[in-house]
């Protein structure tokens, strides 16, 4: 069952960071933190993940906590092709250890 | 790499009928799971294999849900009989060793009327 809560829903203006919060205030010491989207009818994408430390890629940069219960997913310049529902997991990586998504965060960005 | 490939990509059939759907992960990947999306319940995981073999299949929903993975490079969900409630995007993904995560297929779009 996912572990995780994120607001419903997000507005952002096209060229404005978009900041994306979740809560894991149970999340446990060897659990990792992970983010996917999903754009319309697509197949969720893999975005980033971490484990305590902030990551950042050519997609976004992921922020937590130091006490690890919650975390942020940064888009820093939002286009209209990041209008997608974002998913935030918490796993343990390893053999038998699921993704189990959430009902996530529907991100509009604006013109 | 042509990532994860599913088929068919739509499948529209009568209740009563089989269905299977065909997942083929990307090579390589040892980890495969199937998902069933609906806007009532969301992503929901089925089954998940790992080096072909099925390591938890507790979310497939009943009897008529079975699922196989005879080779590292093919797998397949199949409905028998289905239903109209089986209506929904069933996706496959991937998944290599340790922790980048999963990859997804297109998905097929199952209406069962």
């Amino acid at each position: 069952d996912a572990k995780t809560t994120q607001p419903p829903s997000m507005d952002c203006a096209e060229g404005r960071a978009a900041n994306l919060p979740c809560n894991h205030s149970t999340i446990s010491g060897n659990e990792y933190v992970y983010w996917y989207r999903q754009i319309h009818s697509q197949g969720p994408q893999y975005i980033i993940h971490g484990l305590k430390n902030n990551e950042t890629n050519e997609m976004a940069s992921l922020i937590i906590t130091e006490d690890r219960k919650s975390s942020t997913l940064i888009l820093p310049h939002a286009t209209l092709r990041d209008t997608a529902v974002y998913y935030c997991i918490v796993r343990v990586v390893g053999v038998g250890n699921q993704f189990y998504f959430g009902t996530g965060t529907s991100l509009t960005v604006i013109p | 790499d042509a990532g994860v490939i599913q088929s068919p990509r739509h499948e529209v059939t009568e209740m009563g009928q089989e269905v299977t759907l065909r997942c083929k992960p990307i090579s390589g990947h040892n980890s495969l799971f199937w998902y069933r999306q609906t806007m009532m319940r969301g992503l929901e995981l089925l089954i998940y294999f790992n080096n072909n073999v099925p390591i938890d299949d507790s979310g497939m929903p009943e009897d008529r849900f079975s699922a196989k993975m005879p080779n590292a490079s093919f797998s397949t969900l199949k409905i028998q009989p289905s239903e109209p409630r089986d209506s929904a995007v069933y996706f496959c993904a991937s998944s290599p060793t340790g922790g980048r995560g999963l990859f997804f297929g297109s998905g097929t779009q199952l209406s069962v009327l």
